[in-house]
């Protein structure tokens, strides 16, 4: 059965540091998302993207926070000067047709535990 | 803006016992997603429910929707130990955006006790 995948599972920085979490959407999918949850909270939307461009991002992602689909296959998170607050647990998620039809069920990816020091 | 609410935040329940979750949201939307979640661990789709009236069950549970009431109920019959976990509902945000947006509630913490 397809599935997301994300790289690495856990990654430590320093604070100040760039970090990119990488993630390989299902391959027919069209949309794609990115989420956080910090431990213990609940899950909140980072950014969707969609035809190569972002199409809603939330106030949590500000300047910091960049997103790439460079090859067609892999979907990154980049966050260019990490601070302590963005430790956190990264899900990637995708959604796209089922039978024809575009299917808004989404896809999580393991995650990416995120650690700054 | 959506607002998603699920109580209650922590239950304990014995096994073989029965329980509902509750999900109300703020604003109209008729795509309603449950999830569970173990401790460390990815979210695993339960439920979609796609519109008003809809009701699914996969073994010991069963989700429904009422979107006039913006409310969702996942009900857990005779629990087993193996349902101990947490369950988050997720509202589509169709009424301010047409990305697909997810808001999830603050999630539902089951431990299931022999």
């Amino acid at each position: 059965e397809p599935e997301v995948t994300q790289t690495p599972s856990h990654q430590v920085t320093q604070m100040g540091q760039e970090v990119i979490l990488r993630c390989v959407p299902i391959s027919n999918h069209l949309y794609f998302y990115w989420y956080r949850q910090i431990l213990g909270q609940k899950v909140e939307f980072l950014v969707s993207f969609y035809n190569n461009e972002i199409s809603e991002k939330s106030e949590i992602f500000d300047d910091q926070f960049s997103v790439e689909r460079p090859d067609g296959s892999n979907f990154t998170l980049k966050i260019r000067s990490t601070k302590l607050e963005d430790s956190a647990m990264y899900f990637c998620a995708s959604s796209g047709l089922a039978g024809g039809r575009v299917s808004y069920e989404q896809y999580f990816g393991p995650g990416t535990r995120l650690t700054v020091t | 803006e959506l607002k998603v609410e699920q109580n209650p935040l922590f239950l304990s329940m014995q096994e073989g016992k029965n329980y509902t979750i509750y999900c109300n949201y703020s604003t109209t939307s008729d795509r309603l997603y449950w999830y569970r979640q173990d401790p460390g661990k990815s979210l695993e789709s339960l439920f979609v429910l796609l519109s008003n009236g809809a009701v699914k069950q996969e073994g010991r549970l069963m989700a429904s929707l009422d979107t006039k009431a913006r409310l969702s109920t996942l009900h857990i019959t005779a629990a087993v130990h193996d349902l101990s976990a947490t369950y988050f509902c997720a509202v589509d945000d169709i009424h301010s955006s047409n990305t697909g947006k997810l808001i999830f509630g603050q999630g539902t913490t089951l431990q299931v006790k022999p």
